[in-house]
């Protein structure tokens, strides 16, 4: 059973246009959501993260909004630029004690035309 | 510093062999992460530990995956015999004790089983 589910599996923007991705889950105990980035070849990396306790977290051009009623978290990018390009994966998971298990979603690739 | 080292990069190997992938985390990191990623399936978590101890094997496909993680710097995981079916990309994460969720992949290793 697929915990977050993401979309759109992909995306086309032009250069300098927005871009959002969402994710939506539906344990709600779920009290982390960060969203990962992965070029072609390379292992996923941190991009931005945020908790249950703010509706929206901003860095540079990445913003992660979050809405607790709906279950729904998402990420814009503003500005795209072609560098943009790469597979965006949102997860999240339930934290106390030694539990640091991520639950991720399918993916979506972006591109970025310039 | 170094990141999380993966080897081999990439494996061919026949069907019934024997395969060993291996992983070096982050120095410092405690915790060590296993994962999966397929196109259909996404990425998926197979196990994961805490100071060398395996806390949560419940993604490990069969018997015929194991891994093990003798001390803080070293860690496998064994097919033993692949299948066809077991081709992916196999990552390995680590995350420091001090950094809640965020992990740290390394970059993979890209495994095909004729």
């Amino acid at each position: 059973q697929q915990q977050v589910k993401q979309s759109p599996q992909s995306l086309i923007v032009q250069k300098g246009g927005i871009s959002i991705i969402n994710c939506a889950y539906e344990n709600t105990a779920f009290d982390y959501f960060p969203w990962y980035q992965q070029f072609p070849g390379k292992g996923p990396a941190l991009l931005i993260a945020i908790r249950p306790d703010v509706s929206e977290k901003k860095e540079g051009r990445f913003t992660i909004s979050f809405n607790k009623s709906a279950k729904q978290f998402s990420l814009h990018i503003m500005d795209s630029q072609p560098g943009d390009s790469a597979t965006y994966f949102c997860a999240a998971t339930v934290g106390g004690g030694s539990n640091y298990k991520l639950t991720f979603g399918k993916g979506t690739l972006l591109t970025v035309n310039p | 510093d170094a990141g999380v080292i993966q080897s081999p990069r990439h494996e061919v190997t026949e069907m019934g062999q024997e395969v060993t992938l291996r992983c070096k985390p982050i120095s410092g990191h405690n915790s060590l992460f296993w994962y999966r990623q397929t196109m259909m399936r996404g990425l998926e978590l197979l196990i994961y530990f805490n100071n060398n101890v395996p806390i949560d094997d419940s993604g490990m496909p069969e018997d015929r995956f194991s891994a093990k993680m003798p001390n803080a710097s070293f860690s496998t995981l064994k097919i033993q015999p692949s299948e066809p079916r077991d081709s992916a990309v196999y990552f390995c994460a680590s995350r420091h004790r001090d950094r809640d969720y965020e992990q740290y992949f390394g970059p993979g290793t890209r495994l095909t089983v004729t």
